[in-house]
């Protein structure tokens, strides 16, 4: 069965560190996209891409990059960890089509510590 | 710019009742779609329901029925006869079009349900 998937699911990082969290997605979808998730704020939109070597900033851009060599593959590195990425990390892929109505699939998402 | 509101940060139902979450919407774009999504405390997103801004008749998927009122603006989640299952947060999110963003998703803050016995 077509997947979407993070790794690691859960890490603990130093202040200044590179970070990079891995999506990959068997759905051959174009679009990827990382949010961010935080008490108060729900979902914010970091990064997304709408086809290889395509790659946009969302909302809360500053201070990630995202990457996009292949369909599959959608990694978010954290240049230079800071205590306000503490946070839930969300990997999710879409088809092309607007028509494609609820085909949005989530990762099970990306706990992020930064100490 | 596209923004979606959830004014209830938390809500209590008794099991076997109805409840509705509430979600008010924003965009200048003729065509969206509206999603709701359920968070258990597991962490993960899982998809409910979708709501076209052509679609003629509120969607519906089980127990779960969205209240959309294209006028107003609001795409409210209903869930009927309550499970200690439901008892998660509820985000609310829309797509925008062509000028509203594509195929991104905005969310709002979520609403926080806790079904009681």
């Amino acid at each position: 069965d077509a997947e979407i998937t993070q790794s690691p699911r859960h890490k603990i990082t130093e202040t200044g560190r590179q970070v990079t969290l891995a999506c990959h997605q068997t759905w051959n979808h174009n679009n990827m996209f990382w949010y961010r998730q935080d008490l108060g704020h729900g979902l914010r939109l970091i990064h997304y891409s709408y086809g290889v070597q395509d790659t946009n900033k969302g909302e809360v851009s500053d201070g990630y990059s995202v990457s996009r060599s292949n369909t599959e593959d959608l990694p978010l590195t954290l240049e230079s960890a800071a205590s306000s990425q503490t946070s839930v990390y969300f990997c999710a892929s879409s088809e092309s089509s607007r028509r494609s109505g609820n085909t949005i699939y989530f990762g099970e998402g990306s706990w992020l510590t930064v100490v | 710019a596209q923004k979606i509101t959830q004014t209830q940060p938390g809500m209590f139902v008794q099991e076997k009742e109805a409840v509705t979450l509430d979600c008010t919407y924003d965009t200048s774009d003729p065509s969206y779609g509206l999603f709701w999504y359920k968070q258990p405390s597991s962490g993960e997103m899982i998809f409910l329901i979708y709501q076209g801004s052509y679609d003629q008749q509120n969607a519906t998927e089980g127990r779960y029925s969205l209240n959309f009122q294209k006028a107003r603006k609001s795409a409210n989640l209903v869930i009927s006869a309550s499970q200690l299952g439901d008892s998660a947060m509820y985000f609310c999110a829309m797509r925008g079009g062509v000028t509203g963003g594509g195929n991104k998703l905005t969310f709002g803050t979520g609403t926080q349900l806790k079904v009681e016995l």
